[in-house]
């Protein structure tokens, strides 16, 4: 079985510029999740989604970040514009059923420096 | 606000030694979490759990509901236990702590 598929790995913009990170998850999870983790810190939820339907958002900074998962499958997080302070590893994850109490299951991560 | 510390920081330890990491949380929670992030960077689950304990292999996590504490146990540590553990606590959102640095010397 596939794990949770991210793209790119690694991706390195100049401030300002927009950028998008896809998530493909595990076939037939219903929830996925996005996460940004800074070096040295845990990670920090950006936003869940229960099948398509975005139901924790609220940390997701709204002016420049936004996301979909389009069909309850693929997901897409954007950035514009993006920020030095954007510089980060942000982690997709996903699990079978719904709500927190579920064992979640990551990707690698796509490593963002902004310059 | 529900905040989540771990402790210690930092751990170094000798192979075949027992550990045990830490992990407090200031607001009552639906479960826990238990991560690994291995140097290169990828995050495996080790746990979820609400009650009482789990064991896979040499792992072993409990929680303390009451006294909102949880502790994750290692026997017969080996180096390839090296890694960032992380806890995080779930309810309505999901705060992870900063994590715990093992190191396993051979």
């Amino acid at each position: 079985e596939a794990g949770v598929v991210q793209s790119p790995r690694y991706k390195i913009i100049e401030k300002k510029q927009p950028v998008a990170f896809w998530c493909n998850p595990i076939s037939g999870h219903n929830t996925l999740y996005w996460y940004l983790q800074n070096l040295g810190q845990g990670p920090e939820l950006l936003i869940r989604y229960e099948n398509e339907e975005a139901v924790d958002d609220s940390q997701l900074p709204k002016d420049r970040f936004s996301a979909e998962r389009l069909k309850g499958v693929d997901s897409t997080l954007k950035i514009q514009p993006a920020e030095l302070g954007d510089s980060a590893v942000y982690l997709c994850a996903s699990s079978p059923g719904l709500g927190f109490q579920e064992t979640q299951y990551f990707g690698p991560g796509t490593r963002l420096l902004v310059l | 606000k529900n905040e989540v510390e771990q402790s210690p920081q930092n751990l170094t330890a000798q192979e075949g030694e027992f550990i045990t990491i830490n992990c407090s949380y200031s607001v009552g929670i639906s479960a826990l979490h238990w991560l690994q992030q291995h140097p290169g960077g990828g995050i495996v689950s080790l746990f979820m759990l609400s009650s009482g304990k789990k064991k896979h292999g040499r792992l072993i996590a409990t929680i303390n509901i009451q006294e909102k504490h949880s502790s994750l146990h290692i026997t017969a540590s080996h180096p390839r236990d090296s890694a960032v553990y992380i806890c995080g606590g779930s309810q309505g959102n999901l705060i992870f702590g900063k994590g715990t640095k093992l190191s396993v010397k051979p």
